[in-house]
């Protein structure tokens, strides 16, 4: 069964720190993947997606994202945190080429 | 805006009374799906149209809930003899099926309390 398990339910880093959010996933099926965030209240918002090529996805608000095909991992990675992006991510793959299946979401606190 | 929107964007309601949650699309998206969404998890998948065929329904979908998309446009979702289980956020998303990538954008998404 394809299945997405993101590592740590709570991340904490300092404004200016690296940000690393984590993400393993399982498929039998080359896999679509996904990082979509969310804010209080709100849907989601992708923020980028592998699909084929280049393994380095970049995307918006300085995100990027690594898929790792040796590894199952798909690590959602900024080099400099900002306040801005406190939110929940949440890492997510095609089931079937139809729905999505996401992870259980990590929450992002940024430290001033 | 030309986002996906979704109505009302808070529902509370008694348990035991039916709901109905309106989405409406990207205008030339094809697909439209829903998901569900409790508190700390992240959404699962309810149910997809492609225009006006409901192509797969998740287990999740009891037969107190029923969706429709008429003329592949807007849809909607409706509980019946709600439970306090079914609080949640609702979620709805389009995508345009003719893209290798098939991106969904979701709407803001219906918080659902059932009392």
């Amino acid at each position: 069964a394809q299945s997405v398990t993101q590592l740590g339910s709570h991340v904490s880093v300092s404004e200016g720190a690296l940000v690393l959010l984590r993400c393993n996933y399982s498929s039998s099926v080359p896999p679509y993947l996904f990082w979509y965030v969310q804010y209080p209240n709100q849907g989601l918002q992708l923020l980028l997606k592998y699909t084929t090529g280049a393994t380095l996805v970049k995307g918006i608000n300085g995100f990027e994202a690594e898929f790792k095909k040796s590894e199952t991992s798909f690590h959602l990675t900024k080099p400099s945190a900002h306040m801005s992006d406190a939110a929940e991510y949440f890492c997510a793959m095609f089931q079937g080429a139809q729905k999505l299946v996401f992870g259980q979401g990590t929450r992002l606190t940024i430290n001033p | 805006d030309t986002g996906v929107s979704q109505d009302p964007r808070h529902k509370i309601t008694k348990r035991g009374q039916n709901v109905t949650f309106r989405c409406d699309p990207i205008s030339e998206h094809n697909r439209l799906y829903w998901y569900r969404q409790t508190l700390g998890q992240g959404p699962e998948f309810l149910t997809y149209f492609q225009n006006e065929a409901q192509l797969e329904k998740s287990r999740l979908l009891s037969d107190r809930f029923s969706a429709e998309r008429p003329k592949g446009s807007f849809s909607t979702l409706e509980i019946q003899r709600t439970e306090q289980g079914d609080s949640a956020m609702y979620l709805c998303a389009s995508s345009r099926w003719d893209s290798t990538s098939n991106e969904q954008f979701f709407g803001p998404g219906t918080r659902l309390t059932v009392l």
